[in-house]
């Protein structure tokens, strides 16, 4: 079983549907990154959260560190949305980044 | 600022031959990450560095691999010899401090024949 398992591994959604992406993992960490990959394959830090909720326009992240989940939600999706988003732990013992296997998005107008 | 550096874009090779990629952090980042993604294996942290210094290679795949941080501003990921399984892309991240959010290179896509 892999440290760090997302689902859905795909996903096709609607313009302006809300979207949930999750992300769980079995090891102890000290923090949770989510990070969007375009298309073109340039790579952005969404969020690192380590406790509770973090916002930034319609994205929106959580985590649950007793559960060792979190998830990733999209409001009013947007065609420019469509992107693989992958989820990475930072290990308590060493910072080392282990990732999930990531989740392409798309958003049909 | 511009934002993380990465150079070669692409870069084709030849089996054997010595590859080098290059890194230029952001201003002030202290802390530098090496990753590699593919089809197979997705994304790899491969090395990181932490005010110029090593603090964890054990990501690196074999001996064939090499990183330097000589200064703050610079960083570099060798591979000699490079093989064709090593075609991959790398990115080359960094950020204020361990622990705090990282920002990515555009990538170096390497595809060794």
């Amino acid at each position: 079983k892999n440290e760090v398992e997302q689902s859905p591994q795909n996903l096709t959604a609607q313009e302006g549907e809300f979207i949930t992406i999750n992300c769980s993992y079995s090891v102890g960490i000290s923090a949770l990154h989510w990070l969007q990959q375009h298309p073109g394959g340039g790579i952005v830090s969404l969020f690192m959260l380590s406790s509770g909720k973090k916002k930034h326009g319609r994205l929106i992240a959580t985590i649950n560190i007793q559960e060792k989940h979190s998830s990733l939600h999209i409001t009013a999706s947007h065609p420019r949305d469509s992107a693989v988003y992958i989820c990475a732990v930072v290990h308590n013992a060493g910072n080392m980044l282990t990732f999930g296997g990531g989740t392409r998005l798309m958003v049909k107008p | 600022d511009a934002g993380v550096i990465q150079s070669p874009r692409h870069e084709v090779t030849e089996m054997g031959q010595e590859v080098t990629l290059r890194c230029k952090p952001i201003s002030g980042h202290n802390s530098l990450f090496w990753y590699r993604q593919t089809m197979m294996r997705g994304l790899e942290l491969l090395i990181y560095f932490n005010n110029n210094v090593p603090i964890d290679d054990s990501g690196m795949p074999e001996d064939r691999f090499s990183a330097k941080m000589p200064n703050a501003s610079f960083s570099t990921l060798k591979i000699q010899p490079s093989e064709p399984r090593d075609s991959a892309v790398y990115f080359c991240a960094s950020s204020l401090a361990q622990g705090s959010q990282a920002f990515f290179g555009q990538g170096t896509r390497l595809t060794v024949v």
